[in-house]
């Protein structure tokens, strides 16, 4: 069955870096792209990043672009989202998503969030 | 981007009733909305995409409607695990935006 594991939460200061991992399993990695949202406590759903299925894309928020760097390791069927600069806003619950039910269009790839790991849990504070 | 408004935030119901959600796009997305619903501590499960296309496994219950920028996710006959928080979500662009949600309480 299909399994998203993230890792990596934690707390750190504001201004340090931190590396978030998601293992996935149970599906071809390769055929999929993959997802981080985020959620603040006690607050909604928040995109945050994209990467295709190859790789060979990537998509930001407005409000992580020039900070967050998405990737994927095929070899570990493994994606990765490395967090420089974090600020306060950025405490949330980071959860990596499968890009799923897509559909290739004139725009580009068109896809859902299918499935989603359990989150990670990420607090900026001094 | 794209702002996603739902309506209500919060809804009051009982075991039975008909639910309605709202969910207006700020510009029009064709059909390329999902609706999502999350219990507390869990992650969002996908229930609806593409406005109305009933995900795998997911109740007769729930069905989605609209095109443009309105949309609405109803479940006929609310159910005790039906309360929940349930978002609405556009894809139509590289700017992915959620609704800011809809919590269904028991009245």
């Amino acid at each position: 069955q299909v399994q998203l594991v993230e890792s990596g939460g934690g707390v750190v200061q504001p201004g340090r870096s931190l590396r978030l991992s998601c293992a996935t399993s149970g599906f071809d990695f390769s055929g999929h792209g993959m997802h981080w949202v985020r959620q603040a406590p006690g607050k909604g759903l928040e995109w945050v990043a994209l990467i295709w299925y190859d790789g060979s894309n990537k998509y930001y928020a407005d409000s992580v672009k020039g900070r967050f760097t998405i990737s994927r390791d095929k070899s570990k069927n493994t994606v990765y989202l490395q967090m420089s600069d974090l600020r306060a806003d950025d405490t949330a619950v980071y959860y990596c998503a499968r890009e799923g039910k897509w559909e290739l269009t004139v725009d580009g790839f068109k896809g859902v969030f299918d499935y989603w790991g359990q989150g990670t849990l990420v607090t900026v504070s001094s | 981007d794209i702002q996603m408004t739902q309506s209500p935030s919060t809804l009051s119901a009982s075991v039975g009733d008909r639910v309605t959600i709202t969910c207006r796009a700020s510009q029009t997305i064709t059909n390329w909305l999902a609706w999502y619903q999350q219990k507390p501590g869990k992650a969002p499960k996908l229930l609806i995409y593409k406005a109305s296309t009933l995900e795998s496994g997911v109740p007769s219950r729930f069905s989605g409607s609209g095109s443009g920028t309105e949309f609405t996710l109803t479940i006929s006959s609310l159910q005790p695990d039906d309360f929940a928080t349930y978002y609405c979500q556009q894809y139509d662009n590289y700017s992915l935006t959620f609704g800011g949600g809809t919590k269904v309480e028991i009245k």
